[in-house]
């Protein structure tokens, strides 16, 4: 059993375009993250949802959108992609809120061209 | 704000001992936990210290000095599956927000 998965796996889509990312986990976890790693593979927090209401918000352009319809789901919709948006990105999950402990997807592989 | 450092690479043989160390500065700080991630691959958990001292999970061992704001991940009888990156990361809290915030990763590569 997948405990946290995301699809699609791979993205590749034209600048300008609007695409989302889905995230499940089936581990009863009350808390969810997206992250994104850029190529120099540094990982940074971009949403934290528990219980599905939005605790972390980064300095993220608000191009971005997560939605939370219940706890054990987790999407990010992104508008008017940018060359910038190329990245991977991962969907995470933990017990408790901002936990250290935190199970991630497989990640998303988003390449705007 | 929150900061971490680690080495970008490390290299070392099968069967060898690695230190990979971490220092970080940030608010409100929790404990330090470490990540591995395989290329291609999600980040997994390995270990998380919460006090000063050395936690030993099997062949992994994690160590923090909360006076030094310094931590380090022990890997033993090294072998090829370890060749991986390896992530700190320190909990803590700013402005009333508990955060998970990452180092940049150090890359392993463990030679025959």
């Amino acid at each position: 059993d997948t405990a946290v998965s995301q699809t699609p796996k791979y993205l590749v889509t034209q600048m300008g375009n609007d695409k989302s990312i889905k995230c499940e986990q089936n581990l009863g976890h009350d808390t969810m993250y997206w992250y994104k790693q850029d190529s120099k593979k540094f990982l940074k927090i971009m949403f934290s949802y528990n219980n599905k209401e939005l605790i972390i918000n980064e300095t993220v352009p608000n191009r971005f959108s997560p939605k939370s319809p219940d706890k054990a789901h987790l999407n990010l919709h992104i508008n008017s992609l940018e060359l910038g948006d190329s990245a991977v990105y991962f969907c995470a999950s933990s017990p408790g809120h901002s936990s250290y402990e935190q199970y991630f997807g497989p990640g998303t592989r988003l390449t705007v061209t | 704000g929150q900061s971490l450092e680690q080495p970008s690479e490390v290299t070392a043989v099968e069967g060898a001992i690695v230190q990979i160390n971490c220092t970080y500065q940030t608010s409100g700080f929790y404990g330090l936990s470490w990540y591995q991630q395989h290329d291609g691959g999600a980040p997994t958990f390995l270990s998380y210290n919460a006090l000063d001292g050395l936690e030993e999970t099997g062949r992994f061992s994690s160590f923090l000095s909360r006076s030094d704001s310094y931590g380090y991940l022990l890997l033993q009888e090294l072998q090829m599956k370890d060749s991986a990156s390896y992530f700190c990361a320190a909990l803590g809290e700013d402005t009333g927000r508990r955060a998970l915030t990452f180092g940049s990763g150090t890359r392993l590569q463990v030679q025959p």
